[in-house]
């Protein structure tokens, strides 16, 4: 599986839009993007995923540039709930495992 | 979303016992089962993916004798910790995904925080 670089922290004004970016130079063709968030001591949430096209849903917007190699997850309207660590991965549809890097620590500030 | 659970969500015990954790899917079959370990501020490590009825696939580095793994039905996975040490004082986090589906159908459960004495 393709590998990801996130920066490790990041801080956001609650009501702003938070940007996450990552890195992904490496991904192959037919390897989605996800993107899952862990708030403290809890275990990981599925936010978003994609291919090659830009995502929303009710969480989140998926910007996926158009070589692929980079994305940015969007929460458009911050809160302090949001606060979390971040983790983007790459890897098959029917991948085996998930395997997470050191994600973005994001903290919301009031 | 689907619902996994874990049992118990925290536990204290004496060094050289063994612990039993539970991993359980509750609305949806899980063919496939993982369970990580996360140590403070650190990311989720894999260590082993288990399918049902099958025996379990250990990362690298993982003592398979030591994490016994146990996935004998569709909703249940059990991770074993034997003879546990201070140093097996972790995070474990169990997640599960239903046959066919992909990856965004992989659900995480609360985790079980165990600290060995």
């Amino acid at each position: 599986d393709a590998k990801t670089t996130q920066p490790p922290s990041m801080d956001c004004a609650e009501g702003r839009a938070a940007n996450l970016p990552c890195n992904h130079s490496t991904i192959s063709g037919n390897e989605y993007v996800y993107w899952y968030r862990q708030i403290h001591s809890q275990g990981p949430q599925y936010i978003i995923h994609g291919l090659k096209n830009n995502e929303t849903n009710e969480m989140a917007s998926l910007i996926i540039t158009e070589d692929r190699k980079s994305s940015t997850l969007i929460l458009p309207h911050a809160t302090l709930r949001d606060t979390a660590v971040y983790y983007c991965i790459v890897g098959g549809w029917g991948a085996q495992k998930l395997v997470f890097g050191q994600g973005t620590r994001l903290t919301i500030n009031p | 979303g689907a619902v996994v659970s874990q049992h118990p969500s925290r536990v204290i015990c004496k060094s050289g016992t063994s612990v039993k954790i539970e991993c359980r899917s509750l609305d949806f079959q899980a063919t496939t089962m993982f369970w990580y370990r996360q140590f403070p501020k650190k990311s989720l490590m894999l260590m082993a993916t288990s399918n049902e009825g099958s025996k379990a696939t250990y990362e690298q580095g993982v003592e398979k004798d030591k994490f016994l793994i146990n996935h004998a039905s569709l909703t249940l996975s059990t991770l074993t910790v034997t003879s546990a040490h201070p140093e097996d004082s972790s995070f474990y986090i169990c997640s599960a995904r239903e046959a066919g589906k992909g990856v965004e159908t992989q659900y995480f459960g609360p985790g079980t925080r165990l600290l060995v004495l």
